[in-house]
């Protein structure tokens, strides 16, 4: 089984500041079938990247993506008080679709 | 619009079983792979099975594998889960998505194995 491990476990920021979040794979994710969600409280998750660096339909252009094989890079510029929130990666290349733990991005 | 309705959910004793049902619509239920994904309360999100768009192909994570048994109804645009063999380890919110990844996500139905 791929384990995702994110980092860091919280991040503190401001409204405007840039966020830099990380998923990190134990073994090469195959076709970078990595994707990463936002999920609220109370809320179920919404998809926001897929295949790596694609935005799902809808998601703002201040989220962005990268990475390949074993590392992977959630960026988020210019925050906005609604992006405060977990954020997980997921891995959908091979079975089982592992999750990442998640990471909370908090106001500071 | 996309809509994925989950139910099914409750109170049930370990060792019990509980099938639950997501009711899809707003899109053609047979052209997507469809998945379960739990989440323990407070906790992150689990993978838990999914299946093809004709059911010839299913999936499931070690931690449910022999005790749980995803299907789906392509004439009813339906997806179901059978759990059987429950354990307390098994209470979470338990959420229907559409894709591989999951672009489309349910409400989630909470189940909770508990005595």
């Amino acid at each position: 089984e791929i384990v995702l491990t994110q980092s860091p476990g919280t991040l503190s920021l401001s409204p405007g500041e840039r966020a830099t979040l990380s998923c990190r794979a134990s073994q090469s994710v195959s076709s970078n079938s990595l994707a990463w969600y936002q999920q609220k409280p109370g809320q179920a998750p919404r998809l926001l990247i897929y295949g790596a660096s694609s935005r799902a339909t809808g998601i703002p252009g201040r989220f962005s993506g990268s990475g390949s094989e074993t590392d992977f890079t959630l960026t988020i510029t210019s925050l906005e008080p609604e992006d405060f929130a977990v954020y997980f990666c997921q891995q959908y290349g091979r079975s089982p679709h592992t999750f990442g733990q998640g990471t909370k991005l908090d106001i500071k | 619009q996309v809509q994925l309705v989950e139910s099914g959910g409750g109170l049930v004793k370990p060792g019990g079983s509980l099938r639950l049902s997501c009711a899809a619509s707003g899109f053609t239920f047979s052209d997507y792979y469809m998945n379960w994904i739990r989440q323990a309360p407070g906790k992150g999100l689990e993978w838990v099975s999914y299946i093809s768009t004709t059911s010839s192909f299913t999936n499931y994570a070690d931690s449910v594998k022999g005790r749980f048994t995803i299907s789906r109804d392509n004439a009813k645009n339906s997806l179901y889960l059978q759990m059987n063999s429950l354990r307390a380890e098994d209470t979470a919110v338990y959420y229907c998505t559409r894709g591989l990844p999951s672009g489309y996500w349910g409400q989630g139905t909470l189940v909770t194995v508990s005595s």
